[in-house]
């Protein structure tokens, strides 16, 4: 079975600062990968996703990803946090024998300091 | 569109109490699912549904029941409410068979908040 782990469950950065979260996944075949924010009290919202191709993804809000397949990761950068990063971030890996239905790590919390 | 609703947002139950949670979609996706959020455990896979007529079990079914008689709803039955059960719950949805059709993107909805004491 595949498995999601976001090793650091908080984070607290400065405003203007740069930003890593990590991801590592297991996973048998090649991974479909995504990334989610989730602000307090809301759903969820899609960051980004990688399927094939490229290993540095783009995504909104001026959020990236690179997929590491030697590394089995596939960590969260941004240059320059916004105080209005705060939020939960999720990794997830999508399950092709079950319709693509998403395993999740545990989350990563971050803080942004003023 | 509305994309994916569910209500109700708030519901409180006492222990051995039924409900449904209601899931909606209105963008024809094929793909629903239900998930449950808890503090350090991200979210996981209760049931799911690749169309309607067919559902299978996520990660964490015990306790919960599902059906899809049509392609927008997907309920979630809590037949003997337990406190191990209160949670935040999300419905997902997504469309087509294929890679170029859908992205695999999945939309979530607003979640319900359940307490059982």
């Amino acid at each position: 079975a595949q498995s999601v782990t976001q090793p650091d469950i908080h984070i607290t950065v400065s405003e203007g600062a740069s930003l890593e979260l990590r991801c590592n996944y297991s996973y048998g075949a090649t991974p479909y990968l995504f990334w989610y924010v989730q602000s307090p009290g809301q759903g969820l919202q899609l960051l980004l996703k990688y399927f094939s191709g490229d290993t540095l993804v783009q995504g909104i809000k001026g959020f990236e990803a690179e997929f590491k397949r030697s590394q089995s990761s596939f960590n969260l950068r941004k240059p320059s946090v916004h105080w209005s990063d705060a939020a939960e971030y999720f990794c997830a890996v999508g399950d092709n024998n079950a319709g693509n239905m998403l395993t999740f790590g545990g989350g990563t919390r971050l803080m942004v300091k003023p | 569109n509305a994309g994916v609703t569910q209500t109700p947002k708030f519901q409180v139950l006492k222990t051995g109490q039924s409900m449904t949670l209601q899931c909606a979609q209105d963008m024809n996706h094929e793909y629903m699912s239900w998930y449950r959020q808890d503090p350090g455990m991200g979210l996981r896979l209760i049931h799911y549904s690749v169309g309607a007529g067919i559902t299978d079990q996520g990660e964490v079914p015990n306790g919960y029941n599902v059906s899809r008689s049509t392609t927008e709803d997907f309920p979630l039955r809590l037949l003997s409410a337990a406190p191990s059960q209160t949670s935040v719950y999300f419905c997902a949805s997504r469309g087509g068979r294929t890679l170029l059709r859908s992205g695999y993107e999945q939309y979530f909805g607003p979640g319900t908040r359940l307490t059982v004491t």
